[in-house]
């Protein structure tokens, strides 16, 4: 049965940058039936996007949080990663990884709904 | 780009039932959709794709309490036969072309 699972730091301090893994486990990330994604969540609050990869590379990601994000993936480790530069207090948030459907053809990208999360990770941005 | 939007809370008995609606924007009517379950302190859960025609498809091991509907722009999950486990979050999800939305999420109290 396939799983996901985040790790990296807790603590971060403001203005440098949070990084963030996810190892798949039970499963190939190299799939092409799937994307793989990243959805934060500060406390007390609700579900927000960051972005998605594809094993090939290919990425897509929140607009509004674009210029700060990289997403990665390695499929030799079966992992994919999350860089968010710049951070603020108001980046302190669960972070979970997830699983979507999607694929890749010779000309364009799909994806569709998150199927399976990983169990989440707080990281806190404070000095 | 859609927007998803939620009543932030609804209550009902244990034993009732509960219609959770999720509206999409104009001109996003005919987008599917997905729901998914938080239990308090628990990672989100995925139940089930939900097409405008009201065809649903549920993640395995959803109970057949759960059931999906559509109409017009509005998006239902139905809980049947409430339980006390089913007091959570629930949150609506679409997407588009290159990004990803999800509702504001609602509150589900079992009294």
């Amino acid at each position: 049965q396939l799983q996901l699972q985040e790790s990296g730091p807790g603590l971060v301090k403001p203005s440098e940058t949070l990084s963030l893994t996810c190892t798949v486990s039970g499963g190939s990330i190299s799939s092409s039936s799937y994307y793989w994604g990243w959805i934060r969540q500060p406390p007390g609050k609700g579900l927000e996007w960051i972005g998605s990869i594809y094993y090939s590379g290919s990425t897509y990601y929140n607009p509004s949080l674009k210029s700060r994000v990289t997403i990665s993936v390695d499929t030799s480790k079966n992992q994919f990663s999350l860089k968010l530069s710049s951070v603020t207090a108001a980046d302190t948030a669960v972070y979970y990884c997830a699983r979507r459907g999607g694929y890749c053809s010779s000309t364009s990208c799909y994806f569709w709904y998150f199927d399976l999360w990983g169990r989440g990770t707080l990281v806190t941005v404070s000095s | 780009q859609p927007v998803l939007t939620q009543s932030s809370s609804a209550s009902a008995s244990l034993g009732s039932s509960v219609k959770l609606t999720c509206t999409l924007s104009s001109g996003h009517s005919s987008y599917i959709i997905a729901w998914h379950q938080q239990q308090p302190g628990k990672a989100p859960r995925y139940l089930m794709k939900l097409e405008g025609s009201g065809s649903y498809n549920k993640g395995s091991g959803v109970p057949d309490r759960f059931s999906g509907s559509s109409s017009g722009a509005d998006r239902y999950l139905t809980i049947s036969n409430l339980q006390s486990e089913d007091e959570a979050d629930y949150y609506c999800e679409t997407w588009d072309s290159n990004t990803s939305v999800f509702g504001g999420g609602t509150k589900l109290t079992v009294l």
